[in-house]
């Protein structure tokens, strides 16, 4: 079955670019839509970007102007930049496969959390 | 604050029904699907509706969601105390800003 697991650095500096990519094993990625949410310690899901099937993208219209998503479909890997990020954007971030007409996500990889400290 | 708002808990006892609850406006749940998640503790949130009242497969029928107007609901019958855990609510935020949005979770004790 389809599997997600995303990876990169634990901690990011302040003013400094977030770079994270997920894994997708077990399945083509080009068949779906596919998203990144994170959700800070303590608190709950927000939502941060799509890439489409059709290969467009949205964003978190407060997260636009840093961020940007990508999809590899040779490799099966979604990335994720953010940049100049905060102690605000401190949180487990996941990849998520979309899945029916509406926005529900059926499959999410394990998280990983992304300290941003100096 | 969420666009969507939840209940912060309910709670009851094994066995019984209980419902959750998540209200939004005509440019979110009014127009748009609802999808509902489980969370437990340390993990990733498990799908358990979406479309508003379609189960994925290996969702027992416990688990079931509905949608009225701007509001929708999470409703689960024969709790188990496995079912302890937070739930959320999402769909598609349809004005100028669109894009994805949750509900605030609700905490749900089995006593």
């Amino acid at each position: 079955q389809v599997q997600l697991q995303e990876s990169g650095p634990g901690l990011v500096k302040p003013s400094e670019t977030l770079s994270l990519i997920c894994s997708v094993s077990g399945g083509s990625v080009s068949s779906y839509s596919w998203s990144w949410i994170r959700q800070p310690p303590g608190k709950g899901l927000e939502y941060i970007g799509y890439f489409y099937n059709s290969g467009s993208t949205t964003y978190h219209p407060s997260l636009k102007s840093r961020v940007s998503v990508s999809l590899d479909t040779s490799k099966n890997v979604l990335s994720l930049r953010l940049t100049s990020v905060t102690a605000a954007d401190t949180a487990v971030y996941y990849c998520a496969r979309r899945v029916g007409y509406g926005d529900g996500f059926d499959i999410w990889g394990q998280g990983t959390m992304v300290t941003v400290s100096s | 604050q969420s666009v969507l708002t939840q209940p912060p808990s309910v709670s009851a006892a094994p066995g019984q029904k209980v419902t959750i609850s998540c209200s939004g406006s005509g440019s979110n749940i009014g127009n748009n699907y609802v999808s509902w998640y489980q969370q437990l503790p340390g993990t990733a949130p498990k799908l358990l509706i979406y479309d508003n009242n379609q189960r994925p497969s290996g969702i027992p029928d416990r688990f079931s969601g509905s949608k009225s107007g701007t509001s929708a609901t999470l409703a689960i019958t024969g709790l188990q105390t496995g079912d302890e855990a937070e739930y959320y609510c999402g769909t598609w935020e349809s004005s100028l800003s669109a894009h994805v949005v949750f509900g605030g979770g609700t905490k749900l004790t089995v006593l």
